[in-house]
């Protein structure tokens, strides 16, 4: 079962922030959190990952709470090509022996003009 | 860089049939792939993790003998479904960690239709 949760949906304007949330109240002190995102028919895009800092590049930002239970994907100004699905991931380090991506159900988000 | 190609990026096949699915490492030396199965409308499901010069270690309810791997070098793994069926038509989709990182980077896919 995903360890994430989040909301099916999402619009967005153009040009504005899109703020995605992702709920992992389970998540354990070495996990970390990635988002990838999926556009129809293509493989999964990563974007940002996390451990407990607040992280930026050049496609999004990603806020992750003092508690580790949930995070935010923003991307500061959507344009159209940013309609996707969005999804939240937490997963061990590769050498715990339990590193697996587990994927939910994403949140579907859609840009308007 | 971390460029994952597959191929073929779609296919069509006769039931009973097999079908090979290609996933490259383009950039980079991938030690571990892993394959994904995507429906319509649903998410990606792990099938298995394919680990160079090993066996691959397949998720419960995934038929070893149905989906075979093969994971031969640093940059090459590849999945057949043997003996295909109409239910086996999905969205196939590989995935390899990146040289000294935990992070996935994944192909493009592949679409399998059996007729």
């Amino acid at each position: 079962d995903a360890k994430t949760t989040q909301p099916p949906s999402m619009d967005c304007a153009e040009g504005r922030a899109a703020n995605l949330p992702c709920n992992h109240s389970t998540i354990s002190g070495n996990e970390y959190v990635y988002w990838y995102r999926q556009i129809h028919s293509q493989g999964p895009q990563y974007i940002i990952h996390g451990l407990k800092n607040n992280e930026t590049n050049e496609m999004a930002s990603l806020i992750i709470t003092e508690d580790r239970k949930s995070s935010t994907l923003i991307l500061p100004h959507a344009t159209l090509r940013d309609t996707a699905v969005y999804y939240c991931i937490v997963r061990a380090p590769y050498t715990s022996g339990t590193y697996k991506y587990i994927f939910g159900t994403g949140t579907r988000l859609k840009v308007l003009a | 860089g971390a460029v994952v190609s597959q191929h073929p990026s779609w296919v069509i096949c006769k039931s009973g049939t097999s079908v090979k699915i290609e996933c490259r490492s383009l950039d980079f030396q991938a030690t571990t792939m892993f394959w994904y199965r995507q429906f319509p409308k649903q998410s990606l499901m792990l099938m298995a993790t394919s680990n160079e010069g090993s066996k691959a270690t397949y998720e419960q309810g995934v038929e070893k003998d149905k989906f075979l791997i093969n994971h031969a070098s640093l940059t090459l793994s590849t999945l057949t479904v043997t003996s295909a069926h109409p239910e086996d038509s999905s969205f196939y989709i590989c995935s390899a960690l990146g040289t000294g990182t935990d992070t996935q980077y994944f192909g493009p896919g592949t679409r399998l239709t059996v007729l």
